[in-house]
């Protein structure tokens, strides 16, 4: 079956860019059909919506992340990626990737970011 | 953006009760509302899609209903393992926007 599994630093510093993946097992990343998101969840317990990645090759990002979030899909790993500039405290959490399906229906296990110097 | 506003933010429960979570949208979402369970450590798992299609292994103990702007999540015959977080989730106006509740905490009494 379908696996996500999340990776990257754990610690990052104020100003600098974050960089995560997400490893899928069980599919071809860029199948047609397969959308992937990234979400993440603060230490309130709040999840947002960070952005997604269509299978068509289009991008959608929350508005209060746009211009800071990019995210790519790397065929050769099986990878989906996520890049942030210029992060801050706020941005500390727990980072998911999912499935988007207009619904999350699968999800990583979720790789703890934190930011700080 | 639509805001969703989740009520209650904490419900004590005892195994057999039946226990309800409402979610209400800003604005219209048809039926694209969505129900997580989330375990403390662990992802959030879907459990009800497009209001009140039931995933696939969930327990028919489970369900909802609602359109428009308001939505309720029941669980019938609370079981041990139903002591949890839940969270609503709205993709009506998608794109742009993806927007969850604040969440439900679901305990024991």
């Amino acid at each position: 079956q379908v696996q996500l599994q999340e990776s990257g630093p754990g610690l990052v510093k104020p100003s600098q860019t974050l960089s995560l993946s997400c490893t899928v097992s069980g599919a071809v990343v860029d199948s047609s059909g397969l959308n992937w998101a990234w979400l993440r969840q603060n230490s309130g317990k709040d999840l947002e919506w960070m952005g997604s990645i269509f299978s068509s090759g289009s991008g959608h990002y929350n508005p209060s992340l746009r211009g800071r979030l990019s995210l790519s899909v790397d065929t050769r790993e099986n990878q989906i990626a996520l890049k942030m500039i210029s992060v801050t405290a706020a941005d500390s959490g727990v980072y998911y990737c999912a499935r988007h399906n207009n619904f999350f229906d699968l999800w990583g296990h979720g790789t703890m970011v934190t930011v700080s110097s | 953006d639509i805001q969703m506003t989740q009520s209650p933010s904490s419900l004590s429960a005892s195994v057999g009760d039946r226990v309800t979570i409402t979610c209400q949208a800003s604005q219209d979402v048809n039926k694209n509302l969505h129900w997580y369970q989330q375990k403390p450590g662990k992802a959030p798992k879907l459990l009800i899609y497009n209001t009140s299609n039931l995933q696939t292994g969930v327990p028919s103990r489970f369900s909802g209903r609602g359109s428009g702007t308001h939505f309720t999540f029941t669980i019938n015959n609370l079981q041990p393992e139903d002591f949890a977080t839940y969270y609503c989730q709205q993709s009506g106006n998608f794109p742009p926007g993806i927007t969850f509740g604040r969440g439900t905490r679901l305990e024991s009494k």
